[in-house]
């Protein structure tokens, strides 16, 4: 079955440092890849996705390129800043949206 | 984004009552409705898929019985956890969709607390 596997937190860094949240997956098929991202006392929210190999998501500064020969889908931000603290989980579907299977979540800290 | 409510955002019971968990699109009419189920440090795991005025399909290891999901219009959906257990304590999740390969918005939770 399908699974995802991304790097535990909490990940803590300092405003303006670079971010990098691993996040593998298994799949058949060719999946789509998302990163979700949940703000504390919110839903979750669609922060970028990819649909084919070496698509590149991107949004609000952050990117995620879709490697299907590593089968990962890392998150990558150049200088965080405080109000990116939050949640992020990684996910996949193998069916346009339906079934979406979630990583665990990786806390990050943006401290000042 | 599209708005998804949840109500309550936290429950406490004691064991043996059922508990109502409302899952509201707000400004849009959701064809396809989800639930979730969080443990701490854990993936969400899909427990149920619903449909407008069909019966919810529910994954592999879900009791439907005892949780029962509603989905009677296109904007409400509601998870009952019957006959609740401490095992049932968890973080309950949904989500709506307009159907097909429309992305899903999520509601922002309910934390429920059994006794």
């Amino acid at each position: 079955g399908n699974s995802v596997t991304q790097m535990e937190g909490p990940v803590t860094l300092s405003e303006e440092a670079f971010l990098t949240i691993n996040c593998t997956y298994t799949a058949t098929g060719y999946p789509s890849l998302f990163w979700y991202v949940q703000y504390p006392g919110e839903g979750l929210q669609l922060l970028l996705k990819a649909t084919k190999a070496d698509d590149k998501g991107s949004n609000k500064g952050f990117e995620a390129t879709y490697r299907k020969e590593t089968t990962s889908f890392h998150l990558e931000k150049g200088s965080v800043q405080v109000s990116d603290s939050a949640v992020y989980f990684c996910a996949l579907s193998s069916g346009g949206y339906q079934k979406v299977t979630f990583g665990t979540g990786t806390k990050l800290q943006v401290i000042p | 984004g599209a708005v998804v409510s949840q109500h309550p955002s936290w429950v406490i019971c004691k064991s043996g009552t059922s508990v109502k968990i409302e899952c509201r699109s707000l400004d849009f009419q959701a064809t396809t409705m989800f639930w979730y189920r969080q443990f701490p440090k854990q993936s969400l795991m899909l427990m149920a898929t619903s449909n407008e005025g069909s019966k919810a399909t529910y994954e592999q290891g879900v009791e439907k019985d005892k949780f029962l999901i509603n989905h009677a219009s296109l904007t409400l959906s509601t998870l009952t956890v019957t006959s609740a257990h401490p095992e049932d304590s968890s973080f309950y999740i949904c989500s709506a969709s307009a159907g097909g390969f429309n992305e899903q918005f999520f509601g922002p939770g309910t934390r429920l607390t059994v006794l």
